[in-house]
């Protein structure tokens, strides 16, 4: 099984301000996928992000608000920029465990609070 | 569009009571499903899985059959403990030019003692 690490594990940032979340996986792996689950809710697919090219963002969500980078195989970043209370919501990075079934595998998520 | 809707919750139990958990889905393919837990403060970990008709998924005392004629996937286990205590999240995950994963809402339980 891969080994996924996000940073920060939990943060409390205020309005107006942006943060970036960091994801780092034991293994080189071509899509890493960031979800948000809003509390008490179920996951949401904010993107797909792919070494060298730009992330493929769901509908709702848009670049200018949730710019992500992947500089290689192992790594990628999530900002949550201009943040306000809506933002409030753990944050999650996945990667598939299995190709072949799209089975996914989660970091433990980084919890953010906008006051 | 696939969809995946479960019993909503919360759903109390006691220890050693009986656990079903319903979910049913709508795919126009042939989907892999899966049950994820997400333990308090924790993030998201696979359940178990079923990837085709009539497979049985099945991981710590859960269960869960794919029926494609009902298009369901219900979690059961037999007798709860405290440590079942979770969120459980019936998943989709279908191949269209790429797999896409479909969560449900996710149902919340809650095992007393």
């Amino acid at each position: 099984s891969a080994v996924i690490s996000q940073k920060p594990s939990r943060d409390i940032c205020q309005r107006g301000t942006s943060l970036t979340i960091q994801c780092q996986v034991d293994s080189q792996v071509t899509m890493m996928f960031w979800y948000r689950q809003q509390p008490g809710q179920s996951l949401t697919l904010i993107a797909t992000a792919n070494q060298g090219s730009e992330a493929t963002y769901e509908s709702g969500f848009v670049i200018d608000k949730f710019p992500i980078s992947r500089p290689n195989l192992t790594f990628s970043t999530l900002t949550v920029s201009n943040m306000s209370p809506e933002d409030s919501s753990i944050y999650l990075c996945s990667v598939y465990r299995s190709t072949n079934t799209g089975e996914l595998f989660f970091g433990e998520g980084s919890r953010l609070t906008v006051l | 569009g696939d969809s995946v809707t479960q019993m909503e919750g919360p759903v109390t139990l006691s220890e050693e009571a009986f656990l079903t958990i319903n979910c049913t889905y709508t795919a126009t393919g042939y989907p892999s499903l899966f049950w994820y837990v997400q333990y308090p403060g924790e993030g998201l970990q696979l359940l178990l899985k079923a990837t085709k008709a009539d497979d049985k998924g099945s991981n710590k005392g859960f269960e869960a059959t794919y029926r494609k004629e009902t298009t369901s996937f219900h979690l059961e286990k037999g007798s709860v403990q405290v440590s079942d205590s979770a969120v459980y999240f019936c998943a989709l995950s279908d191949y269209t030019g790429g797999f896409k994963t479909i969560f449900g809402a996710g149902t919340r339980l809650f095992v007393k003692a």
